[in-house]
């Protein structure tokens, strides 16, 4: 049982490159969320998939698409990499909760540090 | 500004002493997290609380959410260089309707402890 696995674990970009991160979780869960950490900021959600097949905006989603591969996977891709996007990436899975206030714990992965030059 | 203010921003202390942590809202609180991060990894789950007037303790952690369910504190009693790291508090405050879980993320405590 790896709970969430996260790859690449280190990445540098040149500005207007491409590239896709990797998230996929074990838990059978059915949410799953990608965050950026920078400092000062504590973690803002970009995008988040409540279930399989659908994927919804977070905070900062400007830059950045999603897919919901299946249950398992949930992938963010960067079009076109820009200095404002040099971060930690970390995507997160929880559970299906029991309505508000009664949320599933999330669980984070390891975390992707993304330097865009 | 945050919606979600943690206070200290940053805290050393030295070994044995002990410490509160702040997570403030200005908005109800549904559903409240505590996380630990050391540097370069991942969040480590700590404590989750979901009734005002919670209290749940683990070793030698203990958070507690208000009555009001707006602000939630993370006490560590006698503290060890072990509990040096980022300290996250966490929070479903997005108001209306269904938050499929998301979270809004305080800013994060930075923690030394020094033997």
């Amino acid at each position: 049982n790896a709970g969430v696995t996260q790859t690449p674990k280190f990445q540098v970009l040149k500005t207007g490159q491409s590239m896709t991160l990797q998230c996929a979780q074990d838990m059978n869960h059915n949410s799953m969320y990608w965050y950026r950490q920078d400092p000062g900021m504590g973690l803002r959600l970009i995008y988040y998939s409540a279930s399989e097949g659908t994927t919804d905006k977070g905070e900062v989603p400007n830059g950045y698409n999603v897919s919901r591969l299946n249950k398992r996977e949930f992938s963010l891709r960067l079009e076109s990499a820009a200095p404002s996007q040099t971060s930690v990436y970390f995507c997160a899975s929880s559970g299906l909760g029991q309505g508000r206030g009664y949320q599933e714990t999330q669980y984070f992965g390891p975390g992707t540090r993304l330097l865009v030059l | 500004s945050q919606e979600l203010e943690q206070s200290p921003q940053s805290l050393i202390v030295q070994e044995g002493k002990n410490l509160t942590i702040n997570c403030t809202s200005s908005k109800t609180l549904y559903g409240l997290y505590w996380y630990k991060q050391k540097y370069g990894e991942g969040l480590i789950f700590l404590m989750m609380l979901q009734k005002g007037g919670e209290e749940k303790s683990h070793e030698k952690i203990t958070a507690k959410l208000d009555e009001k369910k707006q602000q939630s504190s993370l006490h560590i009693t006698a503290s060890q260089p072990s509990h040096a790291g980022i300290y996250l508090c966490g929070a479903d405050i997005i108001a209306g309707g269904t938050s499929y879980g998301k979270l809004t993320f305080g800013q994060g405590t930075i923690l030394t402890v020094h033997p």
